[in-house]
């Protein structure tokens, strides 16, 4: 069982905006501004599409945005493009045993 | 621009010893705000970080993985490399290896960037 919780599966139709929910408890999302998310595609490397939470890094386009409310952190996508289907991974930093987690990952349809 | 790549066999025998390496190339593995990592995907599921080290040779390794897993760093090769030993076919993955961003001390590990772009090892007599 993965430590950060995220929905199996999402969709959504070209156009339109989704998101993903990652929730975790007080030893991470809710106590650290240490949420990244990573997009992977088939039989690709994941690659860094958010970082402490709501940061883009160099590159990645505006329509991927990244928040935060208590333990559940979330990534939204706006004008969903056909390029947009993959897996999506939230990771966090954590306090427990072990200093990082990800989430059991999200894979996104587009219609 | 920071590249890194793994390599190693891709068929290991059970109760054998995985070991795999990554060439940093494009920047030096001995900066200070980064740790350098592992991180494996078995087929068809999710990801799982295997450990990290520190350009001194600090290390910090998964729970569920530290009595069979050592992290070790070539500072004069620009590479790091993963060991793990016994396997079985759960550990059967694609290995993957990232920087990951150093938040100060304490082993606060953050985002990974960039990844490898992986190499599948199996577990198979």
């Amino acid at each position: 069982q993965s430590a950060l919780t995220q929905p199996a599966s999402v969709s959504g139709s070209p156009g339109q905006s989704i998101t993903i929910s990652c929730t975790g408890t007080s030893s991470d999302v809710g106590s650290y501004n240490y949420v990244s998310w990573y997009q992977q595609h088939p039989g690709k490397a994941p690659k860094l599409i958010i970082y402490d939470v709501s940061n883009r890094p160099s590159g990645i386009s505006n329509r991927f945005s990244g928040s935060k409310s208590g333990n559940t952190a979330s990534l939204t996508i706006s004008g969903l493009q056909a390029e947009d289907e993959a897996d999506y991974y939230c990771s966090s930093y954590t306090s427990t045993s072990s200093p990082v987690v990800f989430g059991g990952g999200t894979k996104l349809t587009v219609l | 621009q920071l590249q890194l790549q793994e390599s190693g066999p891709g068929l290991v025998k059970p109760s054998e010893t995985l070991s795999l390496s990554c060439s940093v190339s494009g920047g030096s593995i001995s900066t200070s705000s980064y740790y350098w990592s592992w991180i494996r995907q078995p087929p068809g599921k999710g990801l799982e970080w295997i450990g990290s080290i520190y350009s001194n040779g600090d290390t910090n390794y998964s729970p569920s993985l530290k009595s069979r897993v050592t992290i070790s760093v070539d500072r004069s090769k620009n590479q790091f490399s993963l060991k793990v030993t016994s396997v079985t076919a759960a550990d059967t993955a694609v290995y993957y290896c990232a920087r990951a961003y150093r938040y100060g001390s304490g082993w606060k590990i953050g985002y990974f960037d960039p990844w490898g772009q992986g190499t599948l090892v199996t577990v198979s007599s």
